[in-house]
Parts: C-alpha cells; structure tokens; sequence
C-alpha cells in the first residue's frame, strides 16, 4: 500500500468508447503524474501536475485527457483510443517544494487498459 | 539528466547479496542517483537515493564511488520476492515537481 490509488485496474474498451481512470492520493502530496507502460518498453512520462496545474504535456495525442480537480485527486479521460494504445497506465504522486530534490515519488499500482 | 548503463539481465541465490551495477558516467555535482524496482505488473516501488555519500536504509545500500561515475545497489541478503527490474535514475535538482525518466533497467531473478 503506497497510498496512491488507482481505479480501475483493469479496464477492456472498443475504440468509440469513453471512459476514465481515476488516481487518488491519501499522501498529502502537491504533484501528481500520469505515466504510460507498454509491453517492453520503458515508463513514459505523460503528464504532470503541479499544485494542479498542468505542468508538463509530453507530446501526448489528444485523445488522452487529464483532468486534476484537486491536488488529492487525478484523471485520465481516454477517447477513440487505438489498440497500441492497450498498456499499463501509473499514476504517481510526491511532495515537491523548491530546493528539495530529494523527495521521492510514489506510484499506485496501474491501470491495465486493453482497447479492442 | 545525465544517462544512466545498467545491464539487463542479473541473476542471485536467495540469501546471497545482490549487488546491481549502474553507470552514469555523464552526471553532473548536482544530480542525485535514485533506484526504484518494479515488481511484476505493479508500479515501481522507492529503493533509495543518494548525491555523494554511501546510504543505507532497511531495504538497500548504496555505494556511490568517489568519482560518481557509477553506483552499486547492495540487496544485502536477497529473497524470492526480490525478484523485479531496477531502475537507476539520475535526477537534477529541480524544483516544483520531480521528473523521473526510466530506463530499461536490470532484470533481477532470484532463485532458490
């Protein structure tokens, strides 16, 4: 228990459909990540939200939308996905202040989203 | 941020240290060396990290040597479930948010 939760944890979806994964965080943190796995590849950062605000948007496509409402609280709003896009989905969290790089990141246990 | 090496693939006996190489040749006063390990289809877990100075915790070691070109993680006595892939990652003083960027890393199989 890292005390970063995702929902759900598996997800199967057609390419038409919209759905959503959601990540909460019980950590008190102030930044929140979306990171993308695909088989045999490296993580990928997604995206980043600091102080919920958008603070980095790694050439993602469009159909993958995040959504922060809180800095306890993140989406990803997924829509006309593509089947290379069926891949085990992290969402992380950690405490950032200015001047201190030590803080570590904290990852919840994924999403795997499969799009048929 | 500086690159990171680290072989792909490591075996060990259970109980035996295991001891997982990385190099970062490239990496600058600033930058600190992280570890994290992913246990098979769940999210990477936190190991330890360190700037310059050897650090122990209750799960690892770390050895950076003088030059910090390279690293050791040090499982001191390594169990069936340590069994994952370990990442080493250097990262540079930043501010506001962290950005971890993964590589391949090493494939520890631990067997009985």
């Amino acid at each position: 228990e890292t005390g970063v939760t995702q929902t759900p944890r598996h997800l199967v979806m057609g390419m038409t459909n919209k759905k959503s994964l959601k990540c909460e965080q019980h950590l008190g943190h102030n930044a929140m990540y979306w990171y993308k796995q695909s088989a045999k590849k490296p993580l990928e950062l997604m995206f980043v939200y600091s102080l919920e605000e958008r603070v980095e948007n790694n050439s993602v496509p469009s159909r993958f939308s995040p959504e922060c409402p809180n800095s306890s609280h993140l989406f990803l709003h997924l829509h006309t996905l593509q089947p290379e896009d069926s891949a085990l989905y992290l969402c992380a969290s950690s405490q950032d202040w200015e001047g201190t790089p030590g803080n570590t990141i904290y990852f919840g246990e994924g999403s795997w989203l499969t799009v048929v | 941020d500086a690159k990171t090496t680290q072989p792909p693939s490591m075996d060990c006996a259970e109980g035996r240290a295991a001891n997982l190489p990385c190099n970062h040749s490239t990496i600058s006063g600033n930058e600190y060396v992280y570890w994290y390990r992913q246990i098979h289809s769940q999210g990477p877990q936190y190991i330890i990290h360190g700037l310059k100075n050897n650090e122990t915790n209750e799960m690892a070691s770390l050895i950076i040597t003088e030059d910090r070109k390279s690293s050791t993680l040090i499982l001191p006595h390594a169990t069936l479930r340590d069994t994952a892939v370990y990442y080493c990652i250097v990262r540079r003083m930043n501010t506001g948010f962290q950005k971890l960027v993964f590589g391949t890393g090493t494939r520890l199989l631990v067997s009985p």
